[in-house]
């Protein structure tokens, strides 16, 4: 079962803006993370959030997280062309199995 | 060089053979996963494994099948039971129930076609 939902399932947007990716999920957590894909390849590990944080950051990474919601955001300032890639929210039950349950994805094109 | 590989890259199978899929680590986790991708959608959980000589089905476990006979090695077999096999299969591990963290690092994924 899908238990992230990422939103939008798309974005396009120029180089030097920002890009702001939303997942939701359904059940309790101990902790979200997102992920990063290129075509084709593995997912490379970018920002783990924990369920007591409310934000994070790494770099040009922006996260935060909304338990009462059951949201969480990722916003990627001054978006390269390098950039380009999906983009997956997971999350680690806050009970039962310790495996990750990830979300269907934003695509993201950055154009340069 | 640490990290988790995947062997074949590309791999055909015809109707009705089992193929299996490799997957090695050499970061000394203790937990490996198998997940399998359709085109434009996000990893589903195949199987897991917490610690050698354990694994646990995920929620697509049907037609699969798993060994963990040593820490560094969970080789995934598709067997001719399950009906669309042709995906993309990504393998991950990390630190384990130990490390507290549950960051999981993957193999590059091996694309697996039916003829």
């Amino acid at each position: 079962s899908q238990q992230g939902e990422e939103d939008p399932q798309a974005l396009s947007i120029q180089e030097g803006e920002n890009a702001t990716m939303n997942c939701s999920y359904k059940t309790s957590i101990n902790n979200l993370q997102w992920y990063r894909q290129n075509s084709g390849r593995g997912l490379v590990h970018l920002i783990l959030i924990r369920s007591n944080e409310r934000e994070k950051h790494s770099g040009r990474l922006r996260v935060t997280l909304d338990t009462s919601k059951k949201s969480s955001s990722l916003l990627i300032t001054a978006s390269r062309a390098a950039d380009t890639a999906s983009y997956f929210c997971a999350t680690v039950a806050g009970t039962g199995r310790r495996a990750l349950t990830f979300g269907s994805g934003t695509r993201l094109q950055v154009q340069p | 060089d640490g990290g988790i590989t995947q062997s074949p890259k590309y791999l055909f199978r015809k109707e009705g053979q089992n193929v299996t899929l490799s997957c090695e680590q050499n970061l000394n986790h203790d937990a490996m996963y198998w997940y399998r991708q359709d085109p434009g959608q996000g990893l589903r959980l195949i199987y897991y494994s917490q610690i050698v000589n354990d694994f646990q089905k995920g929620d697509i476990a049907e037609g699969y099948s798993v060994s963990r006979e040593k820490k560094e090695s969970f080789p995934l077999t598709v067997t001719s039971a399950q009906k669309n096999p042709t995906a993309f299969y990504l393998c991950a591990s990390s630190i384990g129930l130990a490390g507290g963290t549950d960051t999981q690092y993957f193999g590059p994924g091996t694309r697996l076609t039916v003829l």
